[in-house]
């Protein structure tokens, strides 16, 4: 089963707007993960916030944290054409060994011109 | 350059055969990753590998078999056994411990059966 669930699990949005998606997740953590995923290749990581950690930015990206209701949110502000992917986010359970990582459904979304 | 590279790109696969997906890092990493990837889903874990010589299953190891001879290399055997191998499959790479927990994804190699 999946520890992350993403929310919506599609969005399109014009060029210039924000686009906020949430992930919610099961159990504690060290941390929670963003990835970007184009069409067809592989996933590039984009930020990681630790489970002491409420907000976090990263150019355009901000990534906010709250461990008591158990998610995250991922703000991408001014959003560009090429932002069109799909975002998942992945969480890295508290104690587990190996970094194994758990991926939430991912939501896509499309940015239009 | 440094990274992750799997090949092939797309494989086809006929009825009770067994084929072999490539992941190939240079990134000096201990620990390698394989995962699923079904159309519009999220990623699931097949086998890890934390070390040379040692791995274990994921999520969804049947049908599956892995091996770890060298740092560099995990391939991925997708076996007769499993039914519904169509799909997405990706391979990662990490260097385990506080600080470092990013995984690095190759580009995928998709497979579809004949």
């Amino acid at each position: 089963s999946q520890q992350g669930e993403e929310d919506p699990q599609a969005l399109s949005i014009q060029e210039g707007e924000n686009a906020t998606m949430n992930c919610s997740y099961k159990t504690s953590i060290n941390n929670l993960q963003w990835y970007r995923q184009n069409s067809g290749r592989g996933l590039v990581h984009l930020i990681l916030i630790r489970s002491n950690e409420r907000e976090k930015h990263s150019g355009r990206l901000r990534v906010t944290l709250d461990t008591s209701k158990k998610s995250s949110s991922l703000l991408i502000t001014a959003s560009r054409a090429a932002d069109t992917a799909s975002y998942f986010c992945a969480t890295d359970a508290y104690k587990a060994a190996g970094n194994k990582l758990t991926f939430g459904g991912g939501t896509r979304v499309l940015v239009k011109p | 350059d440094g990274g992750i590279t799997q090949s092939p790109k797309y494989l086809f696969r006929k009825e009770g055969q067994n084929v072999t997906l490539s992941c190939e890092q240079n990134l000096n990493h201990d620990a390698m990753y394989w995962y699923r990837q079904d159309p519009g889903q999220g990623l699931r874990l097949i086998y890890y590998s934390q070390i040379v010589n040692d791995f274990q299953k994921g999520d969804i190891a049947e049908g599956y078999s892995v091996s770890r001879e060298k740092k560099e290399s995990f391939p991925l055997t997708v076996t007769s056994a499993q039914k519904n191998p169509t799909a997405f499959y990706l391979c990662a790479s990490s260097h385990p411990g506080q600080g470092q927990e990013t995984q690095y994804f190759g580009p995928g190699t998709r497979l579809l059966v004949l």
